[in-house]
């Protein structure tokens, strides 16, 4: 079965840093591009990052860029999000979710259940 | 950035009725070497994750009922539900993955009248 864990998730003080991490497992996790998205408090959802199945490309929502990274292991299945300099506004559940289009599916067909963040003094 | 838009943000149906969700985005999201529209459908229920519903605009997931179904092209989306049943209440979101940033409606919620 297809699976997606996120673990990292914590409260942290405003510029701290912390690495959320993506565990996935029942599907060849190499042959996937890879997004996280957010979701605020009671809010929508919103995208944060992808990076390319090979890790080649990556791309940033642009009140991050600069202070995120996206990265991934395909020898150990797992997906990474360094986040620095960390902002109230960064507040929220990050979700790690598979690309379906680079499969057979499309959209963001596979979500893990999410790790919180929150970024407060 | 591509602008997702959706109608209404909060819908009230009996049920066994139908629903309809609309969603506009601010530029066309069709892709002609493919004809496919970069354009999905996520259910979002309480304290849940999201759960792909349609892709391609009008693709079923996996396990998704057959009530569900999608339709639309280019800048304009709807999700319909024909029939409304007590386990379909929640958050509808749709989103575009045309091009980065990738993003999404504001949600329509769902709920039973």
């Amino acid at each position: 079965q297809v699976h997606l864990v996120e673990s990292g998730g914590g409260v942290v003080q405003p510029g701290k840093s912390l690495r959320l991490s993506c565990a996935a497992s029942g599907f060849s996790f190499s042959s996937y591009n890879m997004y996280w998205v957010r979701q605020a408090p009671g809010k929508g959802l919103e995208w944060v990052a992808v990076i390319w199945y090979d890790g080649g490309i990556k791309y940033y929502e642009d009140s991050v860029k600069g202070r995120f990274t996206i990265s991934r292991d395909n020898s150990k299945d797992t997906l990474s999000l360094q986040m620095n300099s960390l902002r109230a506004e960064d507040t929220a559940i990050y979700y790690c979710v598979r690309d379906g289009a680079s499969g057979s599916s499309g959209g963001m067909d596979v979500w893990g259940q999410g790790t919180t963040v929150t970024v407060s003094s | 950035d591509i602008v997702m838009t959706q109608s209404p943000d909060f819908l009230a149906v009996s049920l066994g009725e139908r629903a309809t969700i609309n969603c506009k985005s601010s530029q066309n999201v069709f892709y002609p070497s493919n004809n496919k529209n970069y354009l999905a459908w996520l259910q979002q229920k309480p304290g849940q994750p999201p759960k792909l519903l349609l892709y391609w605009a009008s693709t079923r997931d996996s396990g998704v009922p057959d009530r569900f179904s999608g339709s639309g092209s280019g800048t304009d989306f709807n999700l319909t539900i024909s029939s409304l049943q007590p386990e379909d209440v929640a958050v509808y979101y749709c989103h575009q993955h045309y091009g980065f940033p990738i993003t999404f409606g504001q949600g329509t919620k769902l709920e039973i009248k």
